[in-house]
């Protein structure tokens, strides 16, 4: 266990349907961020939050929408998905500011299978 | 333009032998950072080096940061089958404001025992 949890670990939906991927950090990190992994591509940053303000939006899809209600945790709502969006979704924390500097702390990612 | 490209691709060697996987990138960076992931799960993160060092030593990992050729070097020594990953290098770059890591696309791992 790394501080970051992310559930569910696997999800298959339907391009109709609409789900949401939850992440939540107890490390006290005040950023947090959802990245895209996909089959032989680096990874793929996709949103950005800094003290629970969306800071960044990778010109992603309207199809994914990002919720940061405390600085604790973090979801990704999905709907009306394209079979291309199939990847593991993976969230990341880190403490910005820090003079020290610092890696990020990454969740388990959620493997996500659009049929 | 891709930060963050590790060289080779994919590496196999034999448990014991060190394995050493090289990463190259474009900007200026505050620090790079080494991550390693098992399949199918999160990254984890092994060691961080800032712009104004050179090497730094983990255990049995070192890495190495040219800032002149814009690259680095991650080395393991005495390899284990337990080391069987995938390895990426991200990079901080100055031009972003805050942290905002880009990976590069892996070197492969397959440490045989």
């Amino acid at each position: 266990e790394t501080g970051v949890t992310q559930t569910p670990r696997h999800l298959v939906m339907g391009m109709t349907n609409k789900k949401s991927l939850k992440c939540e950090q107890h490390l006290g990190h005040n950023a947090m961020y959802w990245y895209k992994q996909s089959a032989k591509k680096p990874l793929e940053l996709m949103f950005v939050y800094n003290f629970k303000e969306q800071t960044e939006n990778n010109s992603v899809p309207s199809r994914f929408s990002p919720e940061c209600p405390n600085s604790s945790h973090l979801f990704l709502h999905l709907h009306t998905l394209q079979p291309e969006d199939s990847a593991l979704y993976l969230c990341a924390s880190s403490q910005e500011g820090s003079s020290l500097g610092g890696g990020y702390t990454f969740g388990s990612g959620t493997r996500l299978t659009v049929v | 333009s891709q930060q963050g490209e590790e060289d080779p691709q994919a590496l196999s060697i034999q448990e014991g032998e060190n394995a050493t996987m090289n990463c190259s990138y474009k900007t200026s960076i505050n620090n790079l950072q080494w991550y390693r992931q098992n399949s199918g799960r999160g990254l984890v993160h092994l060691i961080l080096i800032r712009s104004n060092e050179r090497e730094k030593h983990s255990g049995r990992l070192r890495v190495t940061l040219d800032t002149s050729k814009k690259s680095s070097s991650l080395l393991i020594t005495a390899s284990r089958a337990a080391d069987t990953a995938s390895y990426f290098c991200a990079t901080d770059a100055v031009e972003t404001s805050g942290s905002r890591l880009t990976f590069g696309e892996g070197t492969q791992l397959t440490v045989n025992p």
